[in-house]
């Protein structure tokens, strides 16, 4: 598709379960970014990816938060253990590259995560 | 670290008067600055940027954004609401001299009033 697809569109778990979350950027877009939108929080940035640069982490808010990016295109975010404050809306995003005209970046639907 | 504030959690305005969404922002280089849009139950859709150049950005929509650098502002405004423009709306920055993340605003929601 021409667009940020991520999957699943919903997602409902236990409270201490593990969550694979997944994001397709735009096939040749560089950079990925994750964020999480939760009622009445806005959108918390949690990870970046640029290229083949190490990724920038310091939005992750603890260590059962990871996310990997492979081969520059799709990318993983797991969540171990999860708890009820976890509940919240998965954003990606993708933008094309550092040029300062390319920086817009294209969103994904998002998933929605419900920690029970 | 860039920040940026939306001090606004709520903005009310009658159908067909202007309407001003307001951000400011800190970085220490040079701002890339974005307004994002997210209407119920879609996702977020880009609206405007700044990067460089006139301090007043047109984008989609009929918006438009000034940048004013002695008061680190961008904000977002429009001449003639309509009922249609009522959603979420995000402003984010990107320190324009770093290879560096873009963060976002906790979002101000629009209600135009008919």
């Amino acid at each position: 598709g021409a667009g940020v697809s991520q999957s699943p569109s919903n997602k409902v778990t236990e409270k201490g379960k593990d969550v694979e979350l997944r994001c397709d950027p735009i096939s040749g877009h560089t950079a990925l970014y994750w964020y999480r939108q939760s009622l009445g929080q806005g959108l918390e940035f949690l990870i970046y990816f640029q290229g083949n640069s190490a990724p920038d982490k310091s939005g992750l808010p603890s260590d059962r938060f990871s996310a990997e990016r492979t081969g520059g295109s799709v990318s993983t975010l797991t969540i171990q253990r999860t708890q009820q404050e976890d509940s919240a809306v998965y954003l990606c995003a993708s933008s094309p590259g550092l040029s300062p005209t390319y920086n817009e970046q294209f969103f994904g639907p998002g998933t929605r995560l419900t920690v029970l | 670290a860039q920040s940026v504030a939306q001090p606004e959690d709520q903005v009310n305005v009658a159908e067909g008067n202007p309407l001003t969404v307001k951000c400011t922002y800190s970085v220490s280089g040079n701002p890339y600055l974005f307004w994002y849009v997210q209407y119920p139950n879609r996702g977020l859709q880009f609206l405007l940027k700044y990067i460089t150049g006139d301090n007043l950005v047109k984008g989609s929509y009929g918006f438009e954004a000034e940048f004013n650098k002695s008061q680190t502002s961008f904000h977002l405004k429009k001449p003639s609401a309509l009922v249609s423009d009522s959603a979420l709306y995000f402003c984010a920055v990107r320190d324009g001299n770093r290879d560096d993340k873009i963060i976002f605003g906790k979002g101000t929601r629009l209600h135009i009033l008919p």
